[in-house]
């Protein structure tokens, strides 16, 4: 069983939807952080959470929500998804330390028509 | 400009070659270095994980960062087919996680 399971895998939408992500870990990891990745712009982190009680905007929040439900647990929302948010979206989590690796899971590909 | 920059390629050599990718940066700041291997389908893994200048081995990767230039690169000895992947630099300022990364370099490595 994958470590780090996003869900779902794949899908397809309509502007102005809202559309969930969610993302579950069995490493017992404290720290999560949600990324998107774009053709030729790398991955770029969308929002991290340290513990429970803890939200943070990364580089690019606009236009997402998060919420942290459980240490496990730590969910994406698209409030009102529009096509240029179409994007592989990949959850992680980490130990708390200096820079400790962060263990991806394999992505959900979210298409905004 | 973006603050990693790096030639995503792709790059594609015979089996047994030895492989450089490099990734720029234009933050004097950045302290940690990392390398990430992302297979087809897969989310990024950690490869090589460095801190501040200097080389590490492991293997047949070799991470080297040069801090004055702001240039890090990965080296890849005999390649192998199943080196066959995109290959991502990030890095950060401090210890809280939030790394920045570069655009990544697909590799092919043929048999």
């Amino acid at each position: 069983d994958a470590d780090v399971t996003q869900t779902p895998r794949n899908r397809i939408t309509k502007t102005g939807k809202r559309i969930m992500l969610e993302c579950s870990q069995t490493k017992g990891h404290d720290r999560m952080y949600w990324y998107r990745q774009d053709p030729g712009l790398g991955l770029r982190l969308i929002y991290y959470s340290f513990d429970v009680k803890d939200i943070n905007k990364g580089e690019i929040s606009d236009g997402y929500s998060v919420s942290r439900q459980a240490q496990a647990k730590f969910s994406l929302s698209l409030e009102s998804a529009i096509p240029n948010q179409t994007a592989l979206y990949f959850c992680a989590t980490s130990i708390q330390g200096s820079n400790q690796p962060q263990h991806f899971g394999d992505g959900t590909r979210l298409s905004i028509l | 400009q973006k603050e990693v920059e790096q030639d995503p390629g792709p790059l594609s050599v015979p089996e047994g070659a030895i492989v450089s990718l490099n990734c720029t940066y234009s933050n004097s700041a950045f302290q940690y270095f990392m390398w990430y291997r992302q297979y087809s389908r897969k989310g990024p893994e950690l490869l090589m994980y460095t801190y501040s200048s200097g080389n590490k081995e492991d293997g047949r990767f070799t991470a080297q960062v040069d801090k004055s230039s702001k240039y890090i690169s990965l080296f890849i000895r005999d390649s192998q087919p199943s080196d066959s992947a995109t290959y991502l630099c990030a890095m950060s300022v401090d210890n809280t996680g939030k790394l920045i990364f570069g655009q990544g370099t697909t590799l092919q490595v043929k048999p």
